[in-house]
């Protein structure tokens, strides 16, 4: 059961920044915050990760406030070729960590 | 390069035809597991391996088997396909376990139909 909570959809324009937020209210405190892209028939990519504060790598930032029971993925000046689905995960600390549980994503979608 | 390689990238079968879809992975990774992924239910696991000789049932492991001898392949066996086990599978392996704060490989994927 994912236990994420993500926009269904989101549209931007190229060159445009996009904040994708992340609901995640019963996170427990040794989970991690991970989010993955994917682009049609390709197996998700690793994008970022955090436990708290901010986080920023070549591609993207993570946000994540001091209760952690939400993030937020920043994509800085978006182009085209960065529509695709977005999942949002949690540490699954019920599973010993065996398993991703992905929820529905966050279908981007980037416009000329 | 670090990566996970699986095949067939596409299959098509016949009912109750066994096969076998095969995963292998160059990082020395002890965590391996098998997805598959339906429209509008998203990714769910079907089984997990910790180690060599360590597997484990994920959410939908039914009609299917898995199977690790050697720690860089993690096959998926389907006995008997049936069409309900159409979808896109990918398998996955991580250095720890996946979920944790760690990052995940996924294969290319194997769209595979049973008709």
């Amino acid at each position: 059961l994912a236990k994420t909570t993500q926009p269904i959809s989101m549209d931007s324009y190229e060159g445009q920044e996009v904040n994708i937020t992340c609901s995640h209210n019963n996170i427990a405190t040794n989970d991690y915050i991970t989010w993955y892209q994917q682009f049609p028939s390709q197996g998700p990519r690793f994008i970022i990760q955090g436990y708290k504060t901010k986080v920023t790598n070549e591609v993207a930032s993570l946000f994540i406030p001091a209760d952690r029971k939400s993030s937020t993925l920043s994509l800085p000046r978006v182009s085209l070729s960065d529509t695709a689905v977005y999942y949002c995960l949690v540490g699954d600390a019920d599973t010993g960590f065996q398993k991703l549980v992905f929820g529905t994503g966050t279908r981007l979608l980037v416009s000329p | 390069e670090a990566q996970v390689t699986q095949n067939p990238r596409y299959l098509i079968t016949v009912t109750g035809k066994k096969l076998t879809v095969t995963c292998s992975q160059n990082m020395n990774h002890e965590y391996m597991s098998w997805y598959r992924q339906d429209p509008g239910l998203g990714l769910r696991q079907i089984y997990y391996s910790m180690n060599v000789e360590a597997t484990d049932k994920g959410d939908v492991p039914e009609g299917y088997k898995v199977s690790r001898k050697e720690k860089r392949n993690f096959p998926l066996i389907l006995e008997s396909p049936s069409p309900n086990q159409t979808s896109l599978y990918f398998c996955a392996s991580s250095s720890t376990g996946q979920g944790s704060n760690t990052e995940a490989f996924f294969g290319q994927g194997t769209r595979l139909t049973v008709v």
